[in-house]
């Protein structure tokens, strides 16, 4: 079966400083993907970063990278120069590649930027 | 320019009156879920299809049901809505294609009111 963990419910950050949102995985498959999704107040799920399981390189986008480390079951996120905007949910979700393609998310951290 | 469209926006049904969200997509996408995502958790998996196959989750009470009579269009029903029902309900499409093709798009989501 498959797991997603997020530990941290809740994280602050400075304005212009990074900031490391964990989350780690649990899964049998060999082929899935992860991703990370931010959730601003208004509930639209934007879409922010990708990471197959058989990439060697860790995802970036802009201001965001992804942290895999697969033999720790791990995904974290790095959002590098917080920006006020960034202000968020931001969830981990995990999917199968099989045919199901079933995805599934962790729990949200909440991150307050402060200015 | 909105690729997947969930209507209504808010919607209010009473206690025991059976009630239907939609979610339309222009993605030409195969598989489509529905999550139910009450304040400050995330999303939960009810259901998805991959084409026309549907797959319920374990856990997913009988209470929910949901159609999808072509490629665009899938609805959740509800057939007698009670209090803890009240939710966010998001529909999302993915390609379910290839093992690189599995990123989710997300409708803005129906604010579901039980009264």
């Amino acid at each position: 079966a498959q797991k997603i963990t997020q530990t941290q419910p809740g994280m602050f950050v400075q304005e212009k400083e990074a900031v490391t949102l964990d989350c780690t995985y649990d899964t049998s498959d060999p082929s899935y993907g992860l991703f990370w999704y931010k959730q601003p107040s208004s509930g639209e799920m934007i879409f922010l970063i990708y990471q197959g399981s058989y990439d060697q390189q860790n995802a970036t986008e802009g201001r965001y990278s992804l942290n895999f480390q697969k033999a720790r079951k791990s995904a974290n996120l790095v959002i590098s120069a917080s920006q006020l905007g960034d202000s968020a949910m931001y969830f981990c979700a995990m999917s199968r590649m099989d045919s199901s393609y079933k995805l599934i998310f962790g729990s949200g951290t909440r991150l307050l930027v402060r200015p | 320019d909105a690729m997947v469209i969930q209507n209504p926006r808010y919607q209010v049904t009473q206690f025991g009156k059976p009630v239907t969200l939609s979610c339309s997509q222009t993605l030409n996408h195969n598989v489509m879920y529905w999550y139910q995502q009450k304040s400050s958790q995330a999303p939960k998996l009810l259901f998805h299809y991959y084409d026309k196959d549907f797959n319920n989750e374990a856990d997913t009470p009988d209470n929910f049901q949901s159609r999808r009579p072509n490629t665009s269009f899938c609805f959740l029903d509800i057939r007698s809505p009670g209090l803890g029902d009240a939710a966010m309900y998001l529909c999302a499409t993915s390609r379910g294609s290839g093992a690189l093709d599995t990123e989710a798009f997300f409708g803005q989501g129906t604010r579901l009111t039980v009264v």
